[in-house]
Protein backbone atom coordinates (compact mmCIF):
# COMPACT_ATOMS: atom_id res chain seq x y z
CA UNK A 1 0.00 0.00 0.00
CA UNK A 2 1.09 3.55 -0.81
CA UNK A 3 2.20 5.47 1.87
CA UNK A 4 4.17 8.47 3.33
CA UNK A 5 6.13 9.31 6.57
CA UNK A 6 6.93 12.48 8.03
CA UNK A 7 10.19 12.29 10.09
CA UNK A 8 10.07 14.87 12.92
CA UNK A 9 6.58 16.03 14.15
CA UNK A 10 8.77 19.31 15.37
CA UNK A 11 11.21 21.14 13.43
CA UNK A 12 12.66 24.61 14.95
CA UNK A 13 14.96 26.63 13.03
CA UNK A 14 16.20 30.58 13.51
CA UNK A 15 14.78 33.16 11.38
CA UNK A 16 17.09 33.10 7.75
CA UNK A 17 18.10 29.56 8.34
CA UNK A 18 17.76 26.59 6.24
CA UNK A 19 14.50 24.55 6.22
CA UNK A 20 14.25 20.93 5.98
CA UNK A 21 11.05 19.07 6.53
CA UNK A 22 11.40 15.05 5.62
CA UNK A 23 9.20 12.89 3.73
CA UNK A 24 9.79 9.47 2.47
CA UNK A 25 7.26 7.97 0.55
CA UNK A 26 6.88 3.91 0.26
CA UNK A 27 4.98 2.59 -3.41
CA UNK A 28 4.87 0.07 -5.76
CA UNK A 29 4.27 2.40 -8.57
CA UNK A 30 5.62 5.52 -9.56
CA UNK A 31 4.28 7.87 -7.18
CA UNK A 32 2.75 11.18 -7.48
CA UNK A 33 3.98 13.34 -4.10
CA UNK A 34 2.43 16.70 -2.82
CA UNK A 35 3.58 19.12 -0.17
CA UNK A 36 0.57 21.11 1.69
CA UNK A 37 0.81 24.10 4.02
CA UNK A 38 -2.11 24.69 7.09
CA UNK A 39 -1.60 28.10 8.51
CA UNK A 40 -3.16 28.40 12.36
CA UNK A 41 -6.90 28.05 12.10
CA UNK A 42 -6.66 27.73 8.24
CA UNK A 43 -7.22 25.24 5.67
CA UNK A 44 -4.79 23.12 3.32
CA UNK A 45 -3.02 24.87 0.87
CA UNK A 46 -1.06 23.13 -1.77
CA UNK A 47 3.14 24.07 -2.03
CA UNK A 48 3.90 22.31 -4.39
CA UNK A 49 3.16 18.91 -6.23
CA UNK A 50 5.75 15.63 -8.18
CA UNK A 51 3.93 14.53 -11.72
CA UNK A 52 7.42 13.01 -12.97
CA UNK A 53 7.96 15.66 -15.15
CA UNK A 54 11.14 16.79 -13.19
CA UNK A 55 12.61 15.95 -9.99
CA UNK A 56 13.25 19.22 -8.66
CA UNK A 57 10.34 20.51 -7.74
CA UNK A 58 9.74 24.33 -7.36
CA UNK A 59 6.57 25.68 -5.30
CA UNK A 60 4.99 28.52 -3.68
CA UNK A 61 6.89 31.19 -0.94
CA UNK A 62 10.62 30.20 -2.11
CA UNK A 63 9.94 26.33 -1.24
CA UNK A 64 11.27 23.22 -3.36
CA UNK A 65 11.47 19.61 -3.15
CA UNK A 66 13.30 16.72 -4.27
CA UNK A 67 12.06 13.66 -5.27
CA UNK A 68 14.74 10.57 -5.48
CA UNK A 69 14.02 7.34 -6.15
CA UNK A 70 16.83 5.56 -5.09
CA UNK A 71 15.91 7.16 -1.67
CA UNK A 72 12.67 6.95 -2.00
CA UNK A 73 12.43 10.68 -0.36
CA UNK A 74 10.95 13.76 -1.54
CA UNK A 75 12.06 16.67 0.86
CA UNK A 76 10.95 19.75 1.12
CA UNK A 77 13.42 22.61 1.91
CA UNK A 78 13.52 26.69 2.03
CA UNK A 79 17.17 28.51 1.90
CA UNK A 80 15.95 30.88 3.93
CA UNK A 81 12.91 31.21 6.81
CA UNK A 82 10.84 33.56 7.73
CA UNK A 83 8.70 34.38 10.52
CA UNK A 84 5.75 33.94 7.99
CA UNK A 85 6.63 30.05 7.35
CA UNK A 86 5.57 29.15 10.27
CA UNK A 87 3.07 26.44 10.02
CA UNK A 88 2.22 22.69 9.75
CA UNK A 89 3.55 21.18 6.65
CA UNK A 90 2.24 17.61 5.36
CA UNK A 91 3.70 15.20 2.47
CA UNK A 92 0.67 13.31 0.50
CA UNK A 93 0.71 10.76 -2.32
CA UNK A 94 -1.67 9.70 -4.54
CA UNK A 95 -3.50 6.50 -4.12
CA UNK A 96 -6.33 5.91 -6.89
CA UNK A 97 -7.97 7.98 -8.77
CA UNK A 98 -7.25 11.62 -6.97
CA UNK A 99 -7.30 10.06 -3.06
CA UNK A 100 -4.66 11.70 -0.86
CA UNK A 101 -3.34 9.81 1.96
CA UNK A 102 -1.43 12.22 3.79
CA UNK A 103 1.66 11.94 6.61
CA UNK A 104 1.41 12.97 10.45
CA UNK A 105 2.68 16.33 9.86
CA UNK A 106 5.64 18.53 10.62
CA UNK A 107 4.97 21.74 12.65
CA UNK A 108 7.56 24.49 11.95
CA UNK A 109 8.22 26.55 14.36
CA UNK A 110 10.35 30.26 13.66
CA UNK A 111 12.07 32.03 15.93
CA UNK A 112 14.25 35.45 15.53
CA UNK B 1 -14.92 33.07 -5.65
CA UNK B 2 -15.29 31.88 -2.39
CA UNK B 3 -13.60 28.53 -3.37
CA UNK B 4 -14.60 25.87 -0.83
CA UNK B 5 -17.25 27.18 1.93
CA UNK B 6 -18.56 25.23 5.07
CA UNK B 7 -20.90 25.42 8.01
CA UNK B 8 -20.88 25.51 10.86
CA UNK B 9 -17.08 27.15 11.88
CA UNK B 10 -17.70 25.15 15.60
CA UNK B 11 -20.14 22.84 16.85
CA UNK B 12 -20.38 21.14 20.51
CA UNK B 13 -22.35 18.00 20.66
CA UNK B 14 -23.75 15.71 23.01
CA UNK B 15 -22.74 12.08 22.06
CA UNK B 16 -26.07 10.52 20.24
CA UNK B 17 -27.13 13.99 18.84
CA UNK B 18 -27.15 14.01 14.90
CA UNK B 19 -25.46 16.87 12.76
CA UNK B 20 -25.05 17.34 9.10
CA UNK B 21 -21.77 19.06 8.30
CA UNK B 22 -22.13 21.49 5.02
CA UNK B 23 -20.12 22.01 2.55
CA UNK B 24 -20.08 24.07 -1.40
CA UNK B 25 -17.56 24.86 -3.77
CA UNK B 26 -18.14 27.39 -6.47
CA UNK B 27 -15.22 26.08 -8.84
CA UNK B 28 -17.27 24.07 -11.09
CA UNK B 29 -15.04 21.00 -9.72
CA UNK B 30 -16.30 17.82 -10.09
CA UNK B 31 -14.77 15.70 -7.22
CA UNK B 32 -15.72 16.53 -3.48
CA UNK B 33 -13.84 15.14 -0.44
CA UNK B 34 -14.35 14.59 3.56
CA UNK B 35 -11.28 14.46 5.56
CA UNK B 36 -10.79 14.62 9.40
CA UNK B 37 -8.06 15.81 11.34
CA UNK B 38 -6.47 14.63 14.21
CA UNK B 39 -3.27 15.47 16.06
CA UNK B 40 -0.35 13.33 15.05
CA UNK B 41 -2.41 11.65 12.44
CA UNK B 42 -2.52 13.97 9.28
CA UNK B 43 -5.93 13.93 7.68
CA UNK B 44 -7.90 10.91 6.75
CA UNK B 45 -10.00 10.95 4.15
CA UNK B 46 -14.05 9.44 5.39
CA UNK B 47 -15.78 9.92 1.81
CA UNK B 48 -15.29 11.28 -1.28
CA UNK B 49 -17.87 11.87 -4.90
CA UNK B 50 -15.81 11.64 -7.78
CA UNK B 51 -18.58 13.50 -9.79
CA UNK B 52 -22.23 14.34 -8.99
CA UNK B 53 -24.60 11.36 -8.11
CA UNK B 54 -21.69 8.69 -6.90
CA UNK B 55 -19.87 8.50 -3.51
CA UNK B 56 -17.21 6.10 -1.82
CA UNK B 57 -15.73 5.07 1.57
CA UNK B 58 -12.37 6.47 2.19
CA UNK B 59 -9.91 5.08 5.07
CA UNK B 60 -12.64 6.00 8.19
CA UNK B 61 -16.21 5.69 6.83
CA UNK B 62 -17.83 4.12 9.42
CA UNK B 63 -20.22 6.48 11.41
CA UNK B 64 -20.38 8.41 9.04
CA UNK B 65 -22.82 9.39 5.35
CA UNK B 66 -22.78 12.17 3.00
CA UNK B 67 -24.40 13.32 0.22
CA UNK B 68 -23.82 14.83 -3.12
CA UNK B 69 -26.87 17.22 -3.44
CA UNK B 70 -25.82 18.48 -6.51
CA UNK B 71 -22.51 19.49 -8.23
CA UNK B 72 -21.69 21.98 -5.55
CA UNK B 73 -22.72 20.56 -2.55
CA UNK B 74 -21.93 17.78 -0.23
CA UNK B 75 -22.65 17.23 2.82
CA UNK B 76 -21.26 14.58 5.76
CA UNK B 77 -24.02 13.52 8.44
CA UNK B 78 -23.19 12.10 11.96
CA UNK B 79 -26.06 10.40 13.13
CA UNK B 80 -25.40 9.42 16.74
CA UNK B 81 -22.22 11.13 17.51
CA UNK B 82 -19.45 9.54 20.01
CA UNK B 83 -16.64 11.27 21.35
CA UNK B 84 -14.52 9.69 19.23
CA UNK B 85 -15.50 11.97 16.36
CA UNK B 86 -14.44 14.64 18.11
CA UNK B 87 -12.04 16.05 15.79
CA UNK B 88 -11.80 18.80 12.74
CA UNK B 89 -13.79 18.25 9.38
CA UNK B 90 -12.41 19.48 5.73
CA UNK B 91 -14.04 19.38 2.93
CA UNK B 92 -12.10 19.72 -0.49
CA UNK B 93 -12.66 19.83 -3.72
CA UNK B 94 -10.81 18.88 -7.32
CA UNK B 95 -11.18 19.00 -10.80
CA UNK B 96 -11.09 15.92 -12.75
CA UNK B 97 -8.77 14.87 -15.88
CA UNK B 98 -6.04 13.68 -14.52
CA UNK B 99 -4.75 11.70 -11.55
CA UNK B 100 -3.05 14.19 -9.55
CA UNK B 101 -5.18 17.25 -9.85
CA UNK B 102 -4.71 19.98 -7.00
CA UNK B 103 -7.22 19.42 -3.93
CA UNK B 104 -8.46 22.69 -2.73
CA UNK B 105 -9.41 23.00 1.31
CA UNK B 106 -12.37 24.68 3.28
CA UNK B 107 -11.30 26.25 6.35
CA UNK B 108 -12.62 23.44 8.49
CA UNK B 109 -15.22 22.78 11.25
CA UNK B 110 -14.12 21.73 14.69
CA UNK B 111 -16.87 19.52 16.16
CA UNK B 112 -16.43 18.47 19.99
CA UNK B 113 -18.64 15.66 20.85
CA UNK B 114 -19.01 15.34 24.64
Amino acid sequence: AQSVTQLGSHVSVSEGALVLLRCNYSSSVPPYLFWYVQYPNQGLQLLLKYTSAATLVKGINGFEAEFKKSETSFHLTKPSAHMSDAAEYFCAVIVGYNKLIFGAGTRLAVHP
Amino acid sequence: NAGVTQTPKFQVLKTGQSMTLQCAQDMNHNSMYWYRQDPGMGLRLIYYSASEGTTDKGEVPNGYNVSRLNKREFSLRLESAAPSQTSVYFCASSTTGTVYNEQFFGPGTRLTVL
